[in-house]
């Protein structure tokens, strides 16, 4: 299957520092980028899609100034955690789409924010 | 919107035995079904999906059914083996849509 390399895989920080999550289809282009939060033992909850060169589209309840998602290149999307703080702790997990319907996810963020 | 429901949370077997998972849908619009499978502090993995105008598809050890008129699909895992422990998501959507996924079924395969 495709790959989507995500980094970093662990983020430690201080409350109130912005945190950079990273996304890149290696072998695909992505014509869609999903960003996913995900609690533990709990399952996937969307928190925005994004399309190439376009603005994401967030779901209800989600800040959208709090988590910034860029999708500039067809393999790279980023999601800013901006100004983190201790609720913010959690899996952040990406998954890209190019043509078709398979959905190919990355390795996944685990961010503490202390 | 979609509503997936996914059953059991848990599920244990002995190495060899089958594994059925099971999930209902609610939305009749959806027509793929994706499963995957996630590892600890992992992202999810694809391992088989259907389409709406499919009943059954199978993949070695993996099969899954999709029952259009109930609205649910299972996941069938035959000669279970330890390495397929793990959490098991279901997911419903449209095609090109976004996709909702199921609670997730944590499976223990016991040697």
């Amino acid at each position: 299957g495709a790959v989507v390399s995500q980094h970093p895989s662990r983020v430690i920080c201080k409350s109130g520092t912005s945190v950079k999550i990273e996304c890149r289809s290696l072998d695909f282009q992505a014509t869609t980028m999903f960003w996913y939060r995900q609690f533990p033992k709990q399952s996937l909850m969307l928190m925005a899609t994004s399309n190439e060169g376009s603005k994401a589209t967030y779901e209800q309840g989600v800040e959208k100034d709090k988590f910034l998602i860029n999708h500039a290149s067809l393999t790279l999307s980023t999601l800013t955690v901006a100004s983190a703080h201790p609720e913010d702790s959690s899996f952040y997990i990406c998954s890209g789409r190019e043509w078709g319907e398979k959905l190919f996810f990355g390795s996944g963020t685990q961010l503490s924010v202390l | 919107g979609e509503n997936v429901e996914q059953h059991p949370s848990t599920l244990s077997v002995q190495e060899g035995d089958s594994a059925v998972i099971k999930c209902t849908y609610s939305d009749s619009a959806s027509n793929y079904f994706p499963w995957y499978k996630q590892e600890l502090g992992k992202g999810p993995q694809l391992i088989i999906d259907i389409r709406s105008n499919v009943g059954e598809k199978k993949d070695q050890r993996i099969a899954v059914t999709l029952n259009k008129t109930a609205k649910h699909f299972s996941l069938h895992i035959t000669e279970t083996q330890p390495e397929d422990s793990a959490v098991y998501f279901c997911a419903g959507g449209t095609s090109y849509g976004k996709l909702t996924f199921g609670q997730g079924t944590i499976l223990t395969v016991h040697p």
